[in-house]
């Protein structure tokens, strides 16, 4: 695998189960971040990770619970979704704390239907 | 904060047209900024980076961007369309915070590329 890996690609949940959104990067970085994309929306900034210390939280409902074990790996836990939630999931990575110039890589993202 | 303003949400051009994407950020020293491209059902990819080492910048895919400070301008160009440019495109600028570097996204140009 190379690059940053997201399982699954498509998830459809009800507004009571419980699942969990995994992302891998293969990139050796530092920092990994979780973002939503909702159609006719800029792209919002959910959790940041730094070193797997959570560093940004913009707000973010509480039934949206992140997970970052280690550097390589993270995860979003859901549970009690509502539909509105529904949205592409997508989770980056980037080497941080030496040239600001360096761009965060994206993975292909998690489609995910709340029914 | 930084904002980014990408004007006009949908472009359409013709093959082999030139394609013209307007991107304006809020003034900032140094300005850290970025061209995505996003196709259907994938995650965000660069296309380009500016880091202040030459006003006009080249990217994959025969994209380029110029820097303009006075007009506090990075439009992306490219002198002929080819189908496959067809895809969402995201200026993003970079700002800094305590320990992290936040992408703040522009709302996306959809181009669509008429044969």
């Amino acid at each position: 695998e190379t690059g940053v890996t997201q399982t699954p690609r498509h998830l459809v949940m009800g507004m009571t189960n419980k699942k969990s959104l995994k992302c891998e990067q293969h990139l050796g970085h530092n920092a990994m971040y979780w973002y939503k994309q909702s159609a006719k929306k800029p792209l919002e900034l959910m959790f940041v990770y730094n070193f797997k210390e959570q560093t940004e939280n913009n707000s973010v409902p509480s039934r949206f619970s992140p997970e970052c074990p280690n550097s390589s790996h993270l995860f979003l836990h859901l549970h009690t979704l509502q539909p509105e939630d529904s949205a592409l999931y997508l989770c980056a990575s980037s080497q941080e704390g030496g040239s600001a110039y360096n761009e965060q890589f994206f993975g292909p993202g998690t489609r995910l239907t709340v029914l | 904060a930084q904002s980014v303003t990408q004007l006009g949400s949908h472009v359409s051009v013709s093959e082999g047209a030139l394609v013209l994407l307007r991107c304006n950020y809020s003034s900032s020293v140094p300005p850290y900024l970025f061209w995505y491209v996003q196709y259907p059902n994938q995650g965000l990819q660069l296309l380009l980076k500016y880091t202040s080492a030459a006003t006009l910048v080249k990217g994959i895919n025969g994209f380029e961007a110029e820097f303009k400070k006075s007009e506090t301008s990075f439009h992306l160009t490219k002198p002929s369309a080819h189908m496959s440019d067809a895809a969402e495109y995201f200026c993003a600028v970079k700002e800094s915070g305590g320990s992290n570097y936040k992408l703040t996204f522009g709302k996306g140009t959809l181009l669509t590329v008429n044969p």
